[in-house]
C-alpha cells in the first residue's frame, strides 16, 4: 500500500535561514505523481507544485526549490531565505495510477519561521 | 476563478446527533472527494466519487458516516450518531476527469470544521 512520512513534526528557524523539508514515499506503482501543499492557519490546501514518476529533474520557483530522487524514494521541500510567512503546515502527497487516484498525505511538518 | 464550496464553514454539535455537510464542486467536474483532517494529521480520504458512483470508500465508516451525489454534482456527507472522535476538519476537493484519466488536478474547497461535545 502507498505511505508518505514526513519525518520532521515541527521545524523552528530564523527568519532569513534555509531550510530543507523531507519526504519519503513508498509505492508500487511506476506512475505517480508526488505533490507538496501548504497549509497556513486558516486551514486552506494552498497547492505548491506536483511532479510525475517519470521527471526527476529538480525544479526552482523563487525561493522555493524541490529535490526528486527516485532512487531514495524522497521528494524533499527547501525553502531558500525563509520568511514569517512561510509559517505553516507543509504536507506531502502521492497519488498512484498515473494521478487518478486520491491523494495519500504524509502527516504534515510545522513550519515556524522567528523574525 | 471558479472554486469548490462548502457548507457550513464551521459546525459544533453535541455527541449522539446526526450532522451533515455540502459541497458544491468546480461546474463541469466528474471526480470529487470527501477527506478527513484530524487536528495534527494530514487529510485522508473518506469517499471518492465519479460522477453518481463510488470509487472507494474503503476508509468510510459505514456504520455511522454516508455520502452521496446523486446527480453526479453536489454531494452531502452525514454522520450520524456522532462521536467525540469526528472532531476534525472535512475537506471536500474535486477534478476534471479524476479515475477516468490520467492527472487531473484536485481543487480543494475551504472546508467544515466539526466540534462534537
Amino acid at each position: 500500500a502507498q505511505k508518505v512520512t514526513q519525518a520532521q513534526t515541527e521545524i523552528s528557524v530564523v527568519e532569513k535561514e534555509d531550510v530543507t523539508l523531507d519526504c519519503v514515499y513508498e509505492t508500487r506503482d511506476t506512475t505517480y505523481y508526488l505533490f507538496w501543499y501548504k497549509q497556513p492557519p486558516s486551514g486552506e490546501l494552498v497547492f505548491l507544485i506536483r511532479r510525475n514518476s517519470f521527471d526527476e529533474q529538480n525544479e526552482i520557483s523563487g525561493r522555493y526549490s524541490w529535490n526528486f530522487q527516485k532512487s531514495t524514494s524522497s521528494f524533499n521541500f527547501t525553502i531558500t531565505a525563509s520568511q514569517v510567512v512561510d509559517s505553516a503546515v507543509y504536507f506531502c502527497a502521492l497519488s498512484e495510477d498515473g494521478g487518478r487516484r486520491a491523494l495519500t498525505f504524509g502527516s504534515g511538518t510545522r513550519l515556524q519561521v522567528q523574525p | 476563478e471558479a472554486e469548490v464550496a462548502q457548507s457550513p464553514r464551521y459546525k459544533i454539535t453535541e455527541k449522539s446527533q446526526a450532522v451533515a455537510f455540502w459541497c458544491d464542486p468546480i461546474s463541469g467536474h466528474a471526480t470529487l472527494y470527501w477527506y478527513r483532517q484530524i487536528l495534527g494529521q494530514g487529510p485522508e480520504l473518506l469517499v471518492q466519487f465519479q460522477d453518481e458512483s463510488v470509487v472507494d470508500d474503503s476508509q468510510l465508516p459505514k456504520d455511522r458516516f454516508s455520502a452521496e451525489r446523486l446527480k453526479g454534482v453536489d454531494s452531502t456527507l452525514k454522520i450520524q450518531p456522532a462521536e467525540l472522535g469526528d472532531s476534525a476538519m472535512y475537506l471536500c476537493a474535486s477534478s476534471l476527469e479524476g479515475a477516468r484519466s490520467s492527472y487531473n488536478e484536485q481543487f480543494f474547497g475551504p472546508g467544515t470544521r466539526l466540534t462534537v461535545l
